[in-house]
């Protein structure tokens, strides 16, 4: 039973446009959620988090909104870049240690 | 500079031989993880240290084993047991259980 869905694997983007890239959670008990990124050979790299009591955390280019009573999350990536190609995991916290990850999108940014 | 290292990136197993991957942090960090990645599936816990001397199994615990005698060290044994190892084997360390976990760059293990 997948508790954190990633329902788009791919995403194509133009350069300087937005990315969303979106992510689904079922178990209401998730208190913090996460981004990261990955390059291909490379280990994920975290990006941005944001606790259950916001709905909205930025920095710099990158902004993750929280919508609870829809259990669904999103990161936003203004303006994209090339650099940002790469696939994208979000991970939810349940209880004190246990993260749950999705299946990650695969984010390409054309030139 | 700190981080966490893997090794070694590939690596090549018998079948019914047991094989251990390395996982070592200079991040000062107390809790560490072993996460195993299966195409088209997010990242499975295998098993997490909260402490030097302490470890839990995770999700999937079964035909692994790990040691944490040393802070920097989570080495993670694949045994005979496991019956489909074949997989991207990543660890992570954090500073302490409840916090964003930062990752090695992985070692993929195949069976020959």
């Amino acid at each position: 039973d997948q508790q954190v869905k990633q329902n788009s694997p791919s995403l194509s983007v133009q350069e300087g446009r937005i990315s969303i890239l979106n992510c689904d959670y079922t178990n209401s008990m998730f208190d913090y959620f996460l981004w990261y990124k990955k390059y291909p050979a490379e280990g994920p790299t975290f990006l941005i988090s944001i606790s259950s009591i916001k709905d909205k955390n930025e920095d710099g280019r990158f902004t993750v909104f929280l919508n609870k009573s829809a259990k669904h999350l999103s990161l936003h990536i203004v303006p994209s870049q090339p650099g940002d190609s790469a696939v994208y995991f979000c991970a939810a916290r349940s209880g004190t240690y246990k993260y749950i990850f999705g299946t990650g999108t695969r984010l390409k940014v054309l030139a | 500079d700190g981080g966490i290292t893997q090794s070694p990136k590939y690596l090549f197993r018998k079948e019914g031989q047991n094989v251990t991957l390395s996982c070592e942090q200079n991040l000062n960090h107390d809790a560490m993880y072993w996460y195993r990645q299966d195409p088209g599936q997010g990242l499975r816990l295998i098993y997490y240290s909260q402490i030097v001397n302490d470890f839990q199994k995770g999700d999937i615990a079964e035909g692994y084993s790990v040691s944490r005698e040393k802070k920097e060290s989570f080495p993670l044994t694949v045994t005979s047991a496991q019956k489909n190892p074949t997989a991207f084997y990543l660890c992570a360390s954090s500073i302490s259980l409840n916090q964003p976990q930062h990752f090695g760059d992985g070692t993929r293990l195949s069976i020959l």
